[in-house]
């Protein structure tokens, strides 16, 4: 069955330190990846995709993504969180072909607070 | 450019009474359209999609439907809610030109009370 996790539900990071939220799919072929940022009441902003080529993806905001195929992961870093980073992430995988593109599969999220 | 409308944005509304939210699209022509949910620790879930007028596709059996009567409109509705379609739901467009990557209205919040 298709899935993606995010085993984290909760991280909690100190403001300049790195930072590094995991995320993990089951998917039957090659997918395109996605990493969206969600304010309290906000709609999702995406951060980053992968599509295919350079597995080390750059996004907005400072953060980047690696895909992992042997690992079955795509996890997002930061090298130095911001206060204003603090919000809800989340990883999603999508169909490359066919009438389900777009189709997302979203992992439940991980809320990231920013200590001061 | 292109826009995703949705309204209302907050909608408090009783058991039993009817919904209907809207998302418009601006900027494109004929795109596919989805309605995801957000329930509290439930994550995102894909509940409608449509890929023209008329067509619509159902994810997730629900008290939900949706329609799509004009290009760029997508209506989800109910009849007679439940307390658990209370959430947060979110219309979602590809960008034309970007290939899958899929971008959100700013979504509405339902609270059924």
């Amino acid at each position: 069955a298709q899935s993606v996790t995010q085993p984290d539900i909760h991280i909690t990071v100190s403001e300049g330190a790195s930072l590094e939220l995991r995320c993990n799919y089951s998917y039957g072929a090659t997918p395109y990846l996605f990493w969206y940022v969600q304010s309290p009441g906000q709609g999702l902003q995406l951060l980053l995709k992968y599509f295919s080529g350079d597995t080390l993806v750059q996004g907005i905001k400072g953060f980047e993504a690696e895909f992992k195929r042997s690992q079955s992961s795509f996890n997002l870093r930061k090298p130095s969180v911001h206060w204003s980073d603090a919000a809800e992430y989340f990883c999603a995988v999508g169909a490359r072909y066919g009438g389900s593109q777009g189709n997302l599969i979203f992992g439940k999220g991980t809320k990231l607070s920013v200590k001061p | 450019s292109q826009t995703i409308h949705q309204w209302p944005a907050t909608l408090v509304q009783p058991v039993g009474s009817p919904l209907s939210l809207e998302c418009t699209v601006e900027g494109t022509s004929n795109p596919n359209l989805y309605w995801y949910r957000q329930a509290a620790g439930r994550g995102l879930q894909l509940l409608f999609y449509s890929v023209g007028i008329g067509q619509i596709s159902s994810e997730v059996p629900q008290n939900l439907s949706a329609s799509r009567p004009q290009d760029r409109q997508f209506i989800l509705s109910s009849k007679k809610l439940l307390l658990s379609d209370s959430g947060f739901y979110l219309c979602a467009c590809p960008l034309k030109g970007s290939g899958n990557t899929i971008y959100f209205g700013e979504g509405s919040w339902l609270t059924v009370v």
